[in-house]
C-alpha cells in the first residue's frame, strides 16, 4: 500500500513550543499534502509541497521533503491551543496510474495552554 | 458561498437496512470522493469518480455503492452487504487529478444497530 505513516501517533506540547510531526511514503510521488482535522469534522488542506521541492512554508508552517528517504515533516511554531487537532500527510501515486490521494495514520497533536 | 456540503450530520439505521448519504458540491470540481474513516484511524478511500458517470472502486469498496450522473453530487449508499458499517464518512472533491488539494465537507457520522 502507497499509505503513509506518521510518526509519532500523538504528541502533547506546551502552548508556545514548536510541534514537529513526520510522515513516510513507500512510492515515488509528484506532491505530498498535509491536512488538518479537528475532532469530528472534515479535513482542512495545508500545505502542498512537489517532489522537486525541498522545503516550504505558510505562515507558522514549514514543511519538509526528502524523496531520497520517502519522507516529509511538518513543523507548527509557537503552537496555540487552537492548533489541537489531528495532521494527516496525504500522498499522489503516479506509478498506479490512480488519480487520487493515500492518506496517512495522523498525528493527533495536543497544545496545552 | 462555494464549498461542499453532506447531510445528515448524524445517521442512524438499523442493521439490514441500505442508507444513502447526501454529498454536493458547488465548487465545480471534476473530481470527487467518498472516505470512511474508523476511530483514531485515518482515511480509507470507498469510491472516486473523475467525471460525470464514471466512478472507480477504492480500497474498501465492497458493499458500498455510488452514482454520478450530475458533477455536483456523489451519493453513497451503504448497502446492507457492508459488515460493519457504523463509522465516519467524508465526501471530498477537488479539481480532476492527485496533484490537486481535496476539499472535504464536514462529514456524516452512521451508526447501525
Amino acid at each position: 500500500s502507497q499509505q503513509g505513516e506518521e510518526d509519532p501517533q500523538a504528541l502533547s506540547i506546551q502552548e508556545g513550543e514548536n510541534a514537529t510531526m513526520n510522515c513516510s511514503y513507500k512510492t515515488s510521488i509528484n506532491n505530498l499534502q498535509w491536512y488538518r482535522q479537528n475532532s469530528g469534522r472534515g479535513l482542512v488542506h495545508l500545505i502542498l509541497i512537489r517532489s522537486n521541492e525541498r522545503e516550504k512554508h505558510s505562515g507558522r508552517l514549514r514543511v519538509t521533503l526528502d524523496t531520497s528517504k520517502k519522507s516529509s515533516s511538518l513543523l507548527i511554531t509557537a503552537s496555540r491551543a487552537a492548533d489541537t487537532a489531528s495532521y494527516f500527510c496525504a500522498t499522489d501515486a503516479p506509478q498506479t496510474g490512480a488519480n487520487n490521494l493515500f492518506f496517512g495514520t495522523g498525528t493527533r497533536l495536543t497544545v496545552i495552554p | 458561498d462555494g464549498g461542499i456540503t453532506q447531510s445528515p450530520k448524524y445517521l442512524f439505521r438499523k442493521e439490514g437496512q441500505n442508507v444513502t448519504l447526501s454529498c454536493e458540491q458547488n465548487l465545480n470540481h471534476d473530481a470527487m470522493y467518498w472516505y470512511r474513516q474508523d476511530p483514531g484511524q485515518g482515511l480509507r478511500l470507498i469510491y472516486y469518480s473523475q467525471i460525470v458517470n464514471d466512478f472507480q472502486k477504492g480500497d474498501i469498496a465492497e458493499g458500498y455503492s455510488v452514482s454520478r450522473e450530475k458533477k455536483e453530487s456523489f451519493p453513497l449508499t451503504v448497502t446492507s452487504a457492508q459488515k460493519n458499517p457504523t463509522a465516519f464518512y467524508l465526501c471530498a472533491s477537488s479539481t480532476a487529478g492527485g496533484e490537486y488539494e481535496q476539499y472535504f465537507g464536514p462529514g456524516t457520522r452512521l451508526t447501525v444497530t
